[in-house]
């Protein structure tokens, strides 16, 4: 069975201080990952992916995820937060049982980001 | 390219009332998907589809019909709205059902049902 748990509902950090999102999951098969973000009122945007090719992933606005097998992570980070950072994350694991299979994606419960100024 | 595009934004039903949220894409995708978002639940899956023709369901199915008579369009029909479906619901679609490399929202629908 997967599995995905975003360990933090809510982070606060200061503008231009580092932001860590934690997510850990569980698969069964070799598993897709995804972070997504939702501003308010708006739609999920792909973040980043990662799809088996290298484990340090970088993505858009300046976040990066590293996938983590041994620890079943993939945290998300940013060296510097934005005010334009604050929104919902979500973290998606994927995978794909057999080769006629459709994908099964499972959502993490989301972690709201704040930024103080 | 519009991308996925939902109808209508906002919705208010009273409880029992029938309604229709419509999905269409124009990329062409294999696979559409319906969630409900509901707070601190994320993202759950209501009713999938492979293809035209080819539905399923997903995590939180009752109450809820859909049919995909056409590559584009997926519609979500709600039987007799209850409370428990006030919810955001979103539409996504996925270019290649059993390779996902990234998944397509439209905007949401926001429904309350009274």
């Amino acid at each position: 069975a997967q599995s995905v748990t975003q360990l933090d509902s809510h982070v606060s950090v200061s503008e231009g201080t580092p932001v860590l999102l934690r997510c850990n999951y569980s698969s069964s098969y070799s598993p897709s990952l995804f972070w997504y973000v939702q501003h308010p009122n708006k739609g999920l945007q792909l973040l980043l992916k990662y799809t088996s090719a290298a484990t340090l992933v970088k993505g858009i606005n300046g976040f990066e995820a590293e996938f983590k097998k041994s620890e079943t992570s993939f945290h998300l980070t940013k060296p510097s937060a934005h005010m334009s950072d604050a929104a919902e994350y979500f973290c998606v694991v994927s995978v794909t049982p057999g080769y006629s299979s459709a994908s099964k994606i499972i959502f993490g419960s989301g972690t709201r980001l704040s930024i103080r100024p | 390219n519009a991308g996925v595009t939902q109808t209508p934004k906002f919705q208010v039903l009273k409880t029992g009332q029938s309604m229709t949220l419509q999905c269409a894409q124009d990329m062409n995708h294999e696979y559409m998907s319906w969630y409900r978002q509901d707070p601190g639940m994320g993202l759950r899956l209501i009713h999938y589809s492979v293809g035209a023709g080819i539905t399923d369901q997903g995590e939180v199915p009752n109450g809820y019909n859909v049919s995909r008579s056409t590559t584009e369009d997926f519609p979500l029909r709600l039987l007799s709205a209850a409370p428990s479906q006030t919810s955001v619901y979103f539409c996504a679609s996925i270019p290649r059902a059993g390779v996902y490399n990234e998944q397509f929202f439209g905007p949401g629908t926001r429904l309350t049902v009274l």
